[in-house]
């Protein structure tokens, strides 16, 4: 099983939906949960994170995460065009000797449909 | 501000040929990493440097080389390329070192590198 899944969709959905973007992940010791956006032709840049259990909301984006089923998800309200990229979601995992990585989930591609 | 710099953007390459991805970060970061993206792979892990000086082993590193030529700039090679390495290279610097516990320090990455090995 990989550290963390993710559905790579790709999602289509009409201006002004709900979008619902989600990422299971392995190793329960897991804190930091991060998501990324990735614009067609650029590099990914970090969107929101969260630490621990619990929601975290930044205008119409909420992060939120289920340790007990590891199990996270971030929520797009009142989707506009411009919200058309690929997200993916981001843990820290221990590489060992002391190291911590980023390992990414294949990301979701997104598109809002005018 | 420019954050990260990858040069070129696009290169076409013919199998055993070698080449040299340049990286630049003017953020003063520590630590620097190069990532290749494949479709239905998603970002894999290279490597990376947690500081000026040092390098290490991600996921995938056979077939490159590395060399962080001073704080700001990260080098990624290939010394003989194959058709199996074809694919968007990015290159991220992050503030935190990584070697650390993993804070809410974001990586912060260049727009990639598209490589094609034919």
């Amino acid at each position: 099983q990989k550290e963390v899944e993710q559905d790579p969709g790709p999602l289509s959905v009409p201006e002004g939906a709900i979008v619902s973007l989600n990422c299971t992940y392995s190793n329960s010791a897991f804190q930091y949960f991060m998501w990324y956006r990735q614009y067609s032709r650029k590099g990914p840049e970090l969107l929101m994170y969260t630490y621990s259990s619990g929601n975290k909301e930044d205008g119409r984006f909420t992060a939120q995460v289920d340790k007990s089923s590891k199990y996270i998800s971030l929520f797009i309200r009142d989707s506009q065009p411009s919200d058309s990229a690929t997200y993916l979601c981001a843990i820290p995992t221990y590489s060992g000797a002391g190291s911590y990585q980023l390992t990414f989930g294949k990301g979701t591609k997104l598109s809002v449909i005018p | 501000n420019a954050g990260v710099t990858q040069t070129p953007k696009f290169q076409v390459l013919k199998t055993g040929q070698s080449m040299t991805l340049q990286c630049a970060q003017d953020m003063n970061h520590n630590s620097m990493y190069w990532y290749r993206q494949d479709p239905g792979m998603g970002l894999r892990l290279i490597y990376y440097s947690a500081s000026e000086g040092t390098t290490d082993k991600g996921e995938v590193p056979n077939g490159y080389n590395v060399s962080r030529l001073n704080k700001r700039e990260f080098s990624l090679r290939l010394e003989s390329a194959a058709p199996s390495q074809t694919s968007v290279y990015f290159c991220a610097s992050s503030e935190v070192e990584a070697r650390t516990v993993f804070s809410n320090q974001p990586q912060h990455f260049g727009d990639g590198t598209r490589l094609s090995i034919l």
